[in-house]
């Protein structure tokens, strides 16, 4: 399968809640990074996982984390979700030191 | 401030007509330049990437850099209606790769 796939598509969550998003890498892409892109806006970075840990994030408050699987999958959980979480949320895989990151076509998440 | 500055449009130019995209940046640090194509429920996809200062064309595509004004350029020539889409310039530092830092977007409208 080549591509970078995340589902759900579309999303609604009741403020508080949580959520937990989710992401296939592009076959043979070690390193995934997730933004958020609220509406109107260009992405910002969450956080950037290679071989399954943390190396990088953004200004993001810790209620945001995520995993990394071995077969490079990756989730981005939610916590306490805020009516500005609302955005849309994507996942960009790519082999570490490349510049080629392949994008998903993102989860849209509605905080209501 | 914002680290990168990109101004939203709209924009509105006939087919065939050459089209002008900037951004303006802040961090002297940034190395690496890219421009990516985002159509409407779709994650941003890569045109081109241009490493330091200098030109690159690729096809209808040409991307300048110009690091002593920070100040990065796209054009589209023989701009087509299949062209109209949000256009996001994205900078990134070698010494935090992954972390991709994007301008807000420009709408684009190529009207037949």
């Amino acid at each position: 399968e080549t591509g970078v796939t995340q589902s759900p598509t579309h999303l609604i969550k009741t403020r508080g809640q949580q959520v937990t998003l989710r992401c296939s890498s592009q076959s043979g892409h070690n390193t995934v990074s997730w933004y958020q892109q609220a509406l109107g806006q260009g992405p910002q970075f969450i956080f950037q996982y290679y071989r399954e840990e943390e190396n990088g994030r953004g200004n993001f408050p810790p209620r945001f984390s995520g995993l990394q699987f071995p077969n490079y999958s990756s989730e981005l959980n939610v916590n306490a979700l805020e009516l500005d979480d609302s955005a849309l949320y994507l996942c960009a895989s790519s082999l570490t030191g490349g510049l080629g990151y392949t994008f998903g076509s993102g989860t849209r998440l509605t905080v209501v | 401030q914002k680290e990168v500055e990109q101004d939203p449009g709209p924009l509105s130019v006939p087919e065939g007509a050459i089209v002008s995209l900037n951004c303006t940046y802040s961090n002297s640090a940034f190395q690496y330049f890219m421009w990516y194509r985002q159509y409407s429920r779709k994650g941003p996809e890569l045109l081109m990437y241009t490493y330091s200062s200098g030109n690159k064309e690729d096809g209808r595509f040409t991307a300048q850099v110009d690091k002593s004004s920070k100040y990065i350029s796209l054009f589209i020539r023989d701009s087509q209606p299949s062209d109209s889409a949000t256009y996001l310039c994205a900078m990134m530092s070698s010494s935090n790769t992954g972390k991709l830092i994007f301008g807000q977007g420009t709408t684009l409208q190529v009207k037949p």
